[in-house]
């Protein structure tokens, strides 16, 4: 049973252009969302998180969208640029002390 | 040290071989997680700990698998009598505030051949 589904396995978009990454969960415990970047043959990076007292958290070119009601997170990315082609994973965790669960990643490709 | 280290980077091991795998945590980060990840799909957790001691295994398979994290000693993760389907890249995190914000190692690829 996936508590964490991103049901984009990849994804195209020029450059420029706003990349949107959907992340789905079913625990309605999770109350910390991130997302995380990984390179090829990399560790996944730390990219941007949200707590479920918000629904909005802004970084930069990166935006995380919370809807609680719908289960329902999303990262936007705009302008999108090539450095940004990745997988993204979206993760989740129901308290400070329990690990991270992981979505299996949408693989980003920003076209030149 | 800022990073979180693992080594080695690459592991090949022919079944029924030990494989042994290693992780320094960031200095002054309590937690340390280990997950598989299988065909550069979805991570799977397999262990944590605070400090030294085991705070979650609830991932851990019973038979093979162990995993310490001894004071002034890289964590390790063992695997004995490594089977074909234990292949995998195994990442290291380590964090301040448990379930919040890890850090992430590259990670080491092991082959079982």
């Amino acid at each position: 049973d996936q508590q964490v589904k991103q049901n984009s396995p990849s994804l195209s978009v020029q450059e420029g252009r706003i990349s949107i990454l959907n992340c789905d969960y079913t625990n309605s415990m999770f109350d910390y969302f991130l997302w995380y970047k990984k390179y090829p043959a990399e560790g996944p990076t730390f990219l941007i998180s949200i707590s479920s007292i918000k629904d909005k958290n802004e970084d930069g070119r990166f935006t995380v969208f919370l809807n609680k009601s719908a289960k329902h997170l999303s990262l936007h990315i705009v302008p999108s640029q090539p450095g940004d082609s990745a997988v993204y994973f979206c993760a989740a965790s129901d308290s400070g002390n329990t690990p991270l669960v992981f979505g299996k990643g949408t693989r980003l490709s920003v076209i030149a | 040290g800022e990073e979180v280290a693992q080594t080695p980077k690459h592991l090949v091991r022919g079944e029924g071989q030990k494989a042994k795998l290693y992780c320094a945590p960031i200095k002054g980060h309590s937690y340390v997680f280990w997950y598989q990840q299988v065909l550069k799909n979805e991570f799977k957790f397999l262990i944590s700990f605070q400090n030294e001691n085991v705070f979650d295994e609830t991932g851990m398979p019973k038979e093979r698998f162990s995993a310490k994290c001894l004071p002034n000693s890289p964590c390790s993760l063992e695997i004995q009598a490594t089977k074909l389907e234990d292949s995998a890249v195994y990442f290291c995190a380590s964090s301040q505030l448990g379930g919040r914000g890890y850090t992430f190692g590259s990670g080491t690829r092991l082959t079982v051949v």
